[in-house]
């Protein structure tokens, strides 16, 4: 079982749409939840970090953590084609360190 | 702006050859680095932990007298690939802990390495 798992997609939703992804991790003790941006060929750009259970937001982005399910999710509201990229789940796994262990990546694609 | 930098940002070489790659932390200091490498379409892959004063933590599977790592101050990690080979062009990808009570990490813009 991988300790990150994202669904790999593609994702499409259209423009003005909410996108959804999701991640689920195997370490029931992960402290802390990232997501990244990566453009194709650039390198992942930070959106948002979370911790706690619930939700955070931040402009379009929302993140949604529920430890109990091993769950955390990211919401991006109205959509826009820029949005298109790879997202990638990071988690700070206990006993690591500061080391993250990413998922593969969902791939969106908002469409026009 | 950027918190981390690399350079070069693309180098092409001959087999053979060895690439040094750098990494700096932008007005932070930073005691652990990490490198990564990520291949087309793939994810990406951790590397090695660079520490600082301190010797590197490799992941397994990873030859640490191929990609020698450096931590030589508080701001600068290198990452030096030995003897590269063509199975070694690859995107190479450093990160830094910015934040104190997170630890969120920052990745620099990478390093496209192509060995001919």
């Amino acid at each position: 079982q991988k300790e990150v798992e994202q669904n790999s997609g593609p994702l499409s939703v259209p423009e003005g749409a909410i996108a959804s992804l999701n991640c689920t991790y195997s370490d029931r003790g992960s402290q802390s939840f990232f997501w990244y941006r990566q453009y194709s060929g650039k390198s992942p750009e930070l959106i948002m970090f979370i911790y706690s259970n619930g939700d955070k937001e931040d402009g379009r982005f929302t993140a949604q953590l529920n430890k109990a399910s091993q769950y955390v999710s990211l919401l991006i509201r109205d959509s826009q084609p820029s949005d298109s990229a790879t997202y990638l789940c990071a988690v700070k796994v206990t006993g690591g360190g500061n080391k993250l262990t990413f998922g593969t990546g969902t791939q969106l694609k908002v469409e026009l | 702006g950027a918190v981390v930098s690399q350079h070069p940002s693309r180098v092409i070489c001959k087999s053979g050859t060895s690439v040094k790659i750098e990494c700096r932390s932008l007005d932070f200091q930073a005691t652990t680095m990490f490198w990564y490498r990520q291949f087309p379409k793939q994810s990406l892959m951790l590397m090695a932990t660079s520490n600082e004063g301190s010797k590197a933590t490799y992941e397994q599977g990873v030859e640490k007298d191929k990609f020698l790592i450096n931590h030589a101050s508080l701001t600068l990690s290198t990452l030096t690939v030995t003897s590269a080979h063509p199975e070694d062009s690859s995107f190479y990808i450093c990160s830094a802990p910015k934040e104190v009570v997170t630890d969120t990490q920052y990745f620099g813009p990478g390093t496209r390495l192509t060995v001919l």
